[in-house]
């Protein structure tokens, strides 16, 4: 079965420090895996997905993150955090009936 | 192009009060699914739908009936409302006809309903 642990329900880092967002799954296939963000009263929104063409994904608003089978990682990094980036973030990766198995999500705060 | 859109965004119910909540998708996805999230607890699967005609049991379906009225509308009702119900609600869909791989995982989610049951 898949599941999805992220380390850290709070980060908090300055503006312009790098952000890191520690995501591990399990999966007994290649797994699809996605980082979602959302930002205050709103759904979720998509960052960016692995899809296996590269073990470095980019996204949007300048994340990336990078898969690494040996460590079952798939950390969500940004060089240099801006205040709009504060938010809750969710790794998911894919489930065996098509759905989505979400991590419990890390809160993000960025101080100025 | 409206996406996925919800109704109502805010509801106060009493306990034993009944309502529906209200989903719909322009994106012509084959899959839609109901979640609850709760702080701390990430979200939740309450059930989802494969494809028109066809619903499945998630992680929490205890208290809650679908209906997936046509490919386009995914309701979620709650017969009799309990304070535990209190959360925010989130539907979201994926998968059209051609996807492949991480196409079909991809979910695109609504704006959410807030509910609390007193």
């Amino acid at each position: 079965a898949q599941s999805v642990t992220q380390l850290g329900s709070h980060v908090s880092v300055s503006e312009g420090a790098l952000v890191l967002l520690r995501c591990n799954y399990s999966s007994s296939v290649p797994p699809y895996l996605f980082w979602y963000v959302q930002y205050p009263n709103q759904g979720l929104q998509l960052l960016l997905k692995y899809t296996s063409a590269a073990t470095l994904v980019k996204g949007i608003n300048g994340f990336e993150a990078e898969f690494k089978k040996s460590e079952t990682s798939f950390h969500l990094t940004k060089p240099s955090a801006h205040m709009s980036d504060a938010a809750e973030y969710f790794c998911a990766v894919g489930g065996s009936q098509g759905n989505l198995i979400f991590g419990k999500g890390t809160k993000l705060s960025v101080k100025p | 192009n409206a996406g996925v859109t919800q109704t109502p965004k805010f509801q106060v119910l009493k306990t034993g009060q009944s309502m529906t909540l209200q989903c719909a998708q322009d994106m012509n996805h084959n899959s839609m699914y109901w979640y609850r999230q709760d702080p701390g607890m990430g979200l939740r699967l309450i059930y989802y739908s494969a494809s028109e005609g066809t619903t499945d049991k998630g992680e929490v379906p205890n208290g809650y009936n679908v209906s997936r009225l046509n490919k386009r509308e995914f309701s979620l009702r709650l017969e009799s409302a309990a304070p535990s119900q209190t959360s925010v609600y989130f539907c979201a869909s994926s998968g059209r006809q051609g996807d492949l791989g991480a196409g079909t995982y991809e979910q695109y989610f609504g704006p959410g309903t807030r509910l609390t049951v007193t």
